[in-house]
C-alpha cells in the first residue's frame, strides 16, 4: 500500500532558528510530490517537484527531491511567527494525492 | 479570481437527514476530487473525478456519492449521514493536461452529524 510517512510528527523552535522537515515515501506510480502549508482552513500549495534532485526554492522556504532514496525535505530558514502551521508532504500517483499526517511547525517569539 | 468555491462552510445536521455539500471550480479544470479530514489521519480521498460523467473511488467511499455532469461541479452526497462522517471536508481540483499541476484546496466544510 502506498504511504507517506512525516517527521517530526511536532517541532517547536524560536523565531530565527532554520527548520528540516522530512517525507519518506513508498510508492508504485510515482508521479509529483507536493509540500502544502494548513493553518486554520485550506492547505495552501508550497512546491511541487517531479525531478530527483531537483532543488525548488521560495524566497526563505526550499525543497529538494531524491526519488533514488524516496524522500523529500522542506527547509525554513529565519523562522518567523507566520511560519506557524502544518506542514503536509504529498505524493501524487494512481489518479490521487496521497498525504502524509504533517509536521506542525509552532515558532516561539 | 481562480478558486474552489465549497459550501456551506458549516453544516450540523442529524444521523439520516440527506444533505449535499456543493463545490465548484472557476479554472476549467478537469480533474476534481474530495478528502475528509480527521486528527491524527490526515486528508484521506473520498471520490475523485477525471473529468464530466468519469468518478471513482478513492479511499474511504463508504457513505457517499459524487456526480460530475458539468466539468465546474463535482458535488458530494451523503444520502444518510451517520456521526462517524463528523469531519472537515474538502473539495479540490487540478489541471490533467501534458504538465503536471498542484491540487487547489476550496475553503472546507465542517460537518457534524449528531
Amino acid at each position: 500500500e502506498d504511504k507517506v510517512v512525516q517527521s517530526p510528527l511536532s517541532l517547536v523552535v524560536h523565531e530565527g532558528d532554520t527548520v528540516t522537515l522530512n517525507c519518506s515515501y513508498e510508492v508504485t506510480n510515482f508521479r509529483s510530490l507536493l509540500w502544502y502549508k494548513q493553518e486554520k482552513k485550506a492547505p495552501t500549495f508550497l512546491f511541487m517537484l517531479t525531478s530527483s534532485g531537483i532543488e525548488k526554492k521560495s524566497g526563505r522556504l526550499s525543497s529538494i527531491l531524491d526519488k533514488k532514496e524516496l524522500f523529500s525535505i522542506l527547509n525554513i530558514t529565519a523562522t518567523q511567527t507566520g511560519d506557524s502551521a502544518v506542514y503536509l508532504c504529498a505524493y501524487f500517483g494512481n489518479e490521487k494525492l496521497t498525504f502524509g499526517t504533517g509536521t506542525r511547525l509552532t515558532i516561539i517569539p | 479570481e481562480a478558486q474552489v468555491t465549497q459550501n456551506p462552510r458549516y453544516l450540523i445536521t442529524v444521523t439520516g437527514k440527506k444533505l449535499t455539500v456543493t463545490c465548484s471550480q472557476n479554472m476549467n479544470h478537469e480533474y476534481m476530487s474530495w478528502y475528509r479530514q480527521d486528527p491524527g489521519l490526515g486528508l484521506r480521498q473520498i471520490y475523485y473525478s477525471m473529468n464530466v460523467e468519469v468518478t471513482d473511488k478513492g479511499d474511504v467511499p463508504e457513505g457517499y456519492k459524487v456526480s460530475r455532469k458539468e466539468k465546474r461541479n463535482f458535488p458530494l452526497i451523503l444520502e444518510s449521514p451517520s456521526p462517524n462522517q463528523t469531519s472537515l471536508y474538502f473539495c479540490a481540483s487540478k489541471y490533467t493536461g501534458t504538465r503536471s499541476s498542484p491540487l487547489h484546496f476550496g475553503n472546507g466544510t465542517r460537518l457534524t452529524v449528531t
